[in-house]
């Protein structure tokens, strides 16, 4: 699986867009983008993935460059609620006969503010 | 619905003894995973199941077992435990072909 590199901490304004940038430039073509996040002490939650197209969900949008080199979580209008490590991982889209299993990094500390 | 329970919450155990964690889910879902969390840390994957009576090791799995006798749930065992076993381990299952894997709220475990 590829690596990912995200900076360690970011800060946003509450009501603001907080967008994420996330590295994978080793990713390869069949390696899908999904991020999670994990508000304090709770399990990680699913927020959205994608494999080369824009994607939009009701929590947040993704934009995958077009060489698939980097991406950016975008949280359109940031909550105090969103203050949580934000966690970008790239996989291999499998279904069945293999582990299915995420690989954590560090991802990035959001701290959203009043 | 209540997703992916895991029993219990908190926990303090002694050097050498043992216990089972539980994790439980009501999705019907095939697979199941165990990983664990330390301070300033990802996520690592101790064991995991593709469905009802298998089990394979992930990342870190010595020091630990795993049944998966019914489908919706997954136990983790601990034989001896050991101060190196102190963290918080969190349960997921993820259906088969979805992208989306679904955690509990985690089990805080202390080993003095």
């Amino acid at each position: 699986d590829a690596k990912t590199t995200q900076p360690p901490s970011m800060d946003c304004a509450e009501g603001r867009a907080a967008n994420l940038p996330c590295n994978h430039s080793t990713i390869s073509g069949n390696e899908y983008v999904y991020w999670y996040r994990q508000i304090h002490s709770q399990g990680p939650q699913y927020i959205i993935h994608g494999l080369k197209n824009n994607e939009t969900n009701e929590m947040a949008s993704l934009i995958i460059t077009e060489d698939r080199k980097s991406s950016t979580l975008i949280l359109p209008h940031a909550t105090l609620r969103d203050t949580a490590v934000y966690y970008c991982i790239v996989r291999v889209k499998d279904y069945g006969g293999s582990q299915g299993n995420l690989i954590f990094g560090k991802g990035t500390k959001l701290s959203v503010k009043p | 619905n209540a997703g992916v329970t895991q029993t219990p919450k908190f926990r303090v155990l002694k050097t050498g003894q043992s216990m089972t964690l539980l994790c439980a889910q009501d999705m019907n879902h095939e697979y199941m995973y165990w990983y664990r969390q330390d301070p300033g840390m990802g996520l690592r994957l101790i064991h995991y199941s593709v469905g009802e009576g298998t089990t394979a090791k992930g990342e870190v799995p010595d020091g630990y077992n795993v049944s998966r006798l019914k489908k919706q749930n997954f136990l983790l065992g601990l034989e001896s435990a050991a101060p190196s076993q102190t963290s918080v381990y969190f349960c997921a299952s993820r259906a088969g072909g979805s992208y989306e894997q679904y955690f509990g709220p985690g089990t805080r475990l202390t080993v003095t």
